[in-house]
């Protein structure tokens, strides 16, 4: 079946640096969504991308989906405390099917 | 409602004993997902609701797990003879047909002991 893996499971930054996440799917998706899960909170809907190749931002979030539609990957710049928690990216083979999570990248912000 | 509403919050039950957890979706969304997230896990998907379509349960883990839903709304997520590992959050998530993004509930925090 299909799998989405994420990397890193963990990253630790002092405040004012980058991140990244890394989301790879086994087959070809027809959207990837992106999602945050504070500490002690359920996941929240940040981005749906669906074009190939398509790249979009929201302030110091960038969203970026593969060419073939099989990865994807969230940028924050110049990070800060209110954007620690959990980042899932999600996707399904088709609209309509299950959505598959992968298990997360946990960001953990000092300042 | 306005939100995706599950009930109970916390629930703390006998290895053995059967639990039932509810799910009351946003009004509209046809669609209906619960899964299930272990402590500091990623999101096990367990089975999806689509209008009255069969639901897809492949996610299950094994028979004493089901789930149903009834009038389209409401959905009631069962556990037989719970066993430890069943130790989780539940969580519900429901979407409008006409869109991917899934709107979820606070969960449901199931410790067996």
């Amino acid at each position: 079946g299909q799998q989405v893996m994420q990397i890193p499971q963990y990253q630790h930054v002092q405040e004012g640096e980058d991140f990244t996440t890394y989301c790879n799917s086994s087959t070809t998706l027809s959207n990837i969504q992106w999602y945050k899960q504070r500490p002690g909170g359920h996941p929240v809907f940040l981005i749906q991308l669906v074009k190939s190749g398509e790249v979009k931002k929201q302030k110091r979030l960038t969203f970026q989906f593969g060419e073939a539609k099989k990865n994807s990957s969230l940028h924050i710049t110049a990070t800060q405390t209110t954007d620690v928690g959990t980042y899932f990216c999600a996707g399904s083979p088709n609209s309509g099917y299950a959505l598959n999570f992968g298990k997360g990248t946990s960001l953990l912000v000092t300042p | 409602g306005a939100g995706v509403s599950q009930s109970p919050s916390n629930k703390v039950t006998e290895k053995g004993k059967d639990v039932e957890l509810r799910c009351d979706p946003i009004s509209g969304h046809t669609a209906l997902y619960w899964y299930r997230q272990s402590l500091g896990q990623g999101l096990e998907f367990l089975i999806y609701f689509q209008g009255n379509s069969a639901p897809d349960k492949s996610g299950l883990p094994s028979d004493r797990f089901s789930a149903e839903r009834t009038g389209g709304s409401v959905s009631t997520l069962t556990i037989q003879r719970t066993q430890q590992e069943d130790s989780a959050v539940y969580l519900c998530a429901s979407r409008y047909s006409g869109a991917n993004v899934l709107t979820f509930g606070a969960g449901s925090r199931l410790t067996v002991l």
